[in-house]
């Protein structure tokens, strides 16, 4: 199992642009994350998913849009990207009927925007 | 609502020093704890866990008890190696309150080691 991937791993972004993170995951679990890493804050939820087609919002979900149109895919949206959205981000996912609540984590994608 | 408290880093130690990174938190009801390791470059990797007070986590010399009464989960490590330094994180699961399954994480602790 490849576990949780994520593309691409890098990025730069004029202010404005636009762009989309995937994310991917083999293991059949039913909810995902998305979260933003910045220096100083930890982790912060931006949105996240608890089963296909549905989203919901989480801490800092302002400038994102996300969608989960297939259950092993959760695609996160920047429509015009600003230099406060420099961070990296990081997907994860879990599958709590299981009993289990650890969430398994992505690389990453480091993502400048100038 | 919940919330975890981290000492700050980065910390740093000699190897086979003995390593403690505090951890506290607040929350209602019986939440589950973990440490996640996060290694340069990588995501995160979860370390150990406890579900229910006085459990201890350990995985890779690395142990961790759940402390009711003090509502704090410390890392400890008798002797660190320079392959332990990364990025330390204290993390909290609340409950299914509204769905989401949400963690609530520390703001992590850097941790170095040196020869």
């Amino acid at each position: 199992n490849a576990g949780v991937t994520q593309t691409p791993k890098f990025r730069v972004l004029k202010t404005g642009q636009s762009m989309t993170l995937l994310c991917a995951q083999d293991m059949n679990h039913e909810y995902m994350y998305w979260y933003r890493q910045d220096p100083g804050m930890g982790l912060r939820l931006i949105h996240y998913s608890v089963g296909e087609g549905t989203t919901a919002k989480g801490e800092v979900p302002d400038g994102y849009n996300v969608s989960r149109l297939k259950k092993q895919n959760f695609l996160l949206g920047l429509e015009s990207a600003a230099p406060s959205q420099t961070s990296v981000y990081f997907c994860a996912s879990s599958y709590p009927e299981a009993g289990s609540y650890e969430q398994y984590f992505g690389p990453g994608t480091r993502l400048t925007v100038t | 609502g919940n919330s975890v408290t981290q000492m700050e880093g980065p910390v740093t130690l000699s190897e086979e020093a003995f390593l403690t990174i505090n951890c506290t938190y607040t929350a209602t009801g019986y939440p589950s704890l973990f440490w996640y390791v996060q290694y340069p470059g990588e995501g995160l990797q979860l370390l150990l866990k406890a579900t229910k007070a006085d459990d201890k986590g350990s995985n890779k010399g690395f142990e961790a008890t759940y402390r009711k009464e003090t509502t704090s989960f410390h890392l400890e490590k008798g002797s660190v190696q320079v392959s332990d330094s990364a990025v330390y994180f204290c993390a909290l699961w609340g409950g299914l309150t509204g769905g989401g399954n949400k963690l609530t994480f520390g703001t992590g602790t850097q941790l170095k080691v040196e020869l």
